[in-house]
């Protein structure tokens, strides 16, 4: 069985760019979220999809946001980099709303 | 509110030696428990995880951890520590009804293994 997959591995952006991190989720799983992991900040909780919709929101500002597909695959955008958005971006599936998570290896945005 | 409180975030032990991460966590109702590991510019692998029944939890790689609902405690042990187990350690708690089961995460851990 596939694990959660996260594309692309390493992105490097210049501050004021926009950033699209994707994320296939396990088959079976509906749901799915998103954690940054800063230095020195621990991981903290971004959004969550399922079925489609969002169903929670982390306290970041709008310029995060994102989307799931009907595959369950989703993407997250962040848009008006800041330098202090440059962190390890962790994806996350479960097959229902709780139960544990299996994360994907992330993706690390740096932003320069 | 959701909080869980790693007090440790250093530990390093002697390869062979027991270990005992602790956690401490607040929820107002029954709260899902996990413990997760990180090794360096990986993803969290899931260790273990208490839902209900028996409070002591067997998990993979040789750890078990203790839920005690008076002392709000998720400790993680191991008997016997390899040199493999330097990583992060991650304890987190997650609500049982779907519309509140983001898990909210521990400020982590940082074991390291003494030769």
């Amino acid at each position: 069985e596939a694990g959660v997959t996260q594309s692309p591995t390493h992105l490097i952006k210049t501050r004021g760019q926009q950033a699209t991190l994707r994320c296939s989720p396990i088959s079976g799983h509906t749901s799915v979220y998103w954690y940054q992991q800063a230095l020195g900040l621990g991981l903290q909780f971004l959004l969550w999809y399922d079925e489609g919709e969002e169903r929670n929101r982390g306290n970041f500002p709008p310029r995060f946001s994102g989307r799931q597909f009907p595959n369950y695959s989703s993407e997250l955008n962040v848009n008006a980099l800041e330098l202090e958005d440059s962190a390890l971006y962790l994806c996350a599936s479960s097959p229902t709303g709780a139960g544990g998570y299996t994360f994907g290896s992330g993706t690390r945005l740096t932003v320069v | 509110a959701q909080s869980v409180t790693q007090p440790d975030i250093h530990i390093t032990v002697s390869e062979g030696a027991s270990l005992e991460l602790r956690c401490n966590y607040s929820y107002g109702a029954t709260p899902y428990l996990f413990w997760y590991v990180q090794s360096p510019g990986q993803g969290l692998q899931l260790l273990l995880k208490y839902f209900s029944g028996d409070t002591l939890v067997q998990g993979i790689k040789g750890f078990e951890a203790e839920f005690k609902r008076s002392q709000s405690s998720f400790n993680l042990r191991k008997p016997s520590v390899h040199w493999s187990d330097a990583a992060e350690y991650f304890c987190a708690v997650g609500g049982i009804y779907s519309s509140a089961s983001k898990i909210i995460f521990g400020s982590g851990t940082r074991l390291s293994i003494r030769p």
